[in-house]
């Protein structure tokens, strides 16, 4: 069974400051993705990544794959408040449709 | 605006109602999905449809019936829920073959009284 494990759960940042969310999982997949939640919203997809050493880059978001470790991080260069929101990671299965098992997510709250 | 229409936007109903959530996307896309989503924790995959087939079913109780009438929508219909059915029902769409990510619709607020 494909397990995906997020972390932090929760963070806490101040603007203009940086950190990662780490995606970890189980078994071997070339298909990761990164997507946005705003509360009582849809999700939004930010980043596609399907190989080895894939980076991606948008405004102060930058995702990258590392798929020997089974790991992809989400890195955020000097937060600002819009990016307030709850960020999953998915990894993709080879089955009929494309399961996607998700990560529990991340709580991201950026402090003036 | 989300290309991924889900109606209704909520729902309140009790558990002898029977009742449907439908969706609909003209994207083309051929894979179909619906997701249970509790407050605070990821979207839990319920069915998968391929090309109008039901590919997964994540042994969800009967009491949540799906169904694919064409390549542009899908409906989920609830009879018989129980309170803890009560959660945000996401429906999404991806094409097929493809590693293009899936697109979700707003959802439907579900409370079950």
């Amino acid at each position: 069974e494909l397990k995906v494990e997020q972390n932090p759960l929760f963070l806490s940042m101040q603007e203009e400051k940086n950190y990662t969310i780490y995606c970890n999982y189980s078994t071997t997949s070339d298909r990761l993705y990164w997507y946005r939640q705003d509360p009582g919203k849809s999700l939004e997809s930010l980043f596609v990544l399907l190989s080895n050493g894939a980076v991606k880059q948008e405004g102060r978001l930058m995702a990258s794959l590392d798929t020997k470790a089974r790991l992809s991080t989400l890195h955020i260069t000097a937060a600002v408040h819009d990016l307030s929101a709850t960020y999953f990671c998915a990894v993709g299965e080879e089955t009929s449709g494309s399961r996607l098992t998700f990560g529990e997510g991340t709580q991201l709250t950026v402090n003036p | 605006d989300t290309e991924v229409t889900q109606t209704p936007k909520h729902l309140v109903m009790g558990m002898t109602n029977k009742k449907s959530l439908k969706c609909e996307q003209h994207m083309g896309h051929r894979a179909m999905y619906w997701y249970k989503q509790k407050a605070k924790k990821p979207p839990e995959l319920m069915f998968v449809y391929s090309y109008e087939k039901l590919s997964i079913n994540e042994s969800v109780p009967s009491r949540f019936s799906p169904e694919c009438p064409n390549s542009s929508l899908l409906n989920l219909h609830l009879h018989a829920l129980q309170p803890e059915d009560s959660a945000l029902y996401l429906c999404a769409s991806s094409p097929l073959p493809s590693n293009q990510p899936q697109h979700f619709g707003d959802g439907t607020r579900l409370s079950i009284l």
